[in-house]
């Protein structure tokens, strides 16, 4: 089926440190399926922090950045300096877009506590 | 700017007892909505979608409903809570085809 795994938290890294959260993925419903990544800040909604729709391409937002590799399956998020402020939940999410009636397969969220 | 906003913010509610979840987005007409849900310690999972006023699909089967009465209203339902039922809701809105999602605040359900 279609699933998502990505890097169990929580996770904590001191500030200026380099960050890897991993995403691997399965889709078998769709060839080339879009992949996201969403963020959730405390107090706060759930809120697009970079896509990628074409494998290959890579997408960078905010100092983060995720490529879509098709052939290992995965779109790790990246950052080579955090800070304080990037503290929150990472969601990694498979776009299955078949019109209107799409939907999002996320991963169970990677809680980041960055430490001053 | 299109606006979404979700009510409650949080609710700590009793088993059998009735819930409404609320949704409304501005600023655009004819939205697909949508509902997902997120029990602690799982992951969000899309529970109904919406392409237009009076249509509902339910996609995970929970024992809850959804309704919506207007092109910008959503709502989430049930007569009676389950312990099972709380969690996070979030409501979602996109606009054409290849568009993105864009979600709301939540509301957190805590069932007792």
């Amino acid at each position: 089926g279609d699933s998502v795994t990505q890097t169990e938290g929580p996770v904590t890294v001191s500030e200026s440190e380099s960050l890897i959260i991993n995403c691997t993925y399965s889709a078998t419903s769709i060839a080339y399926p879009n992949l996201f990544w969403y963020v959730r800040y405390p107090g706060e909604g759930l809120q697009l922090l970079l896509k990628v729709i074409t494998a290959g391409q890579k997408g960078s937002s905010r100092g983060f950045e995720a490529t879509y590799n098709k052939e290992t399956t995965s779109f790790h998020l990246q950052k080579a300096s955090v800070q304080e402020s990037d503290s929150a939940v990472y969601y990694c999410a498979l776009g299955l877009i078949t019109g209107n009636t799409g939907k999002l397969i996320f991963g169970l969220g990677t809680t980041l506590q960055v430490q001053p | 700017a299109q606006t979404i906003h979700q009510w409650p913010v949080a609710e700590i509610k009793a088993v059998g007892s009735p819930l409404s979840l609320g949704c409304t987005i501005k600023g655009k007409s004819s939205p697909n909505l949508y509902w997902y849900w997120q029990a602690t310690g799982g992951t969000l999972q899309q529970l109904f979608y919406s392409i237009t006023v009076g249509q509902v699909e339910s996609v995970v089967q929970l024992n809850l409903s959804a309704s919506r009465p207007k092109d910008d209203q959503f709502i989430l339902s049930t007569e009676k809570l389950l312990l099972s039922h709380s969690g996070f809701y979030l409501c979602a809105w996109r606009g054409q085809e290849n568009s993105d999602y864009t979600f709301g605040s939540g509301t957190r359900l805590l069932v007792i």
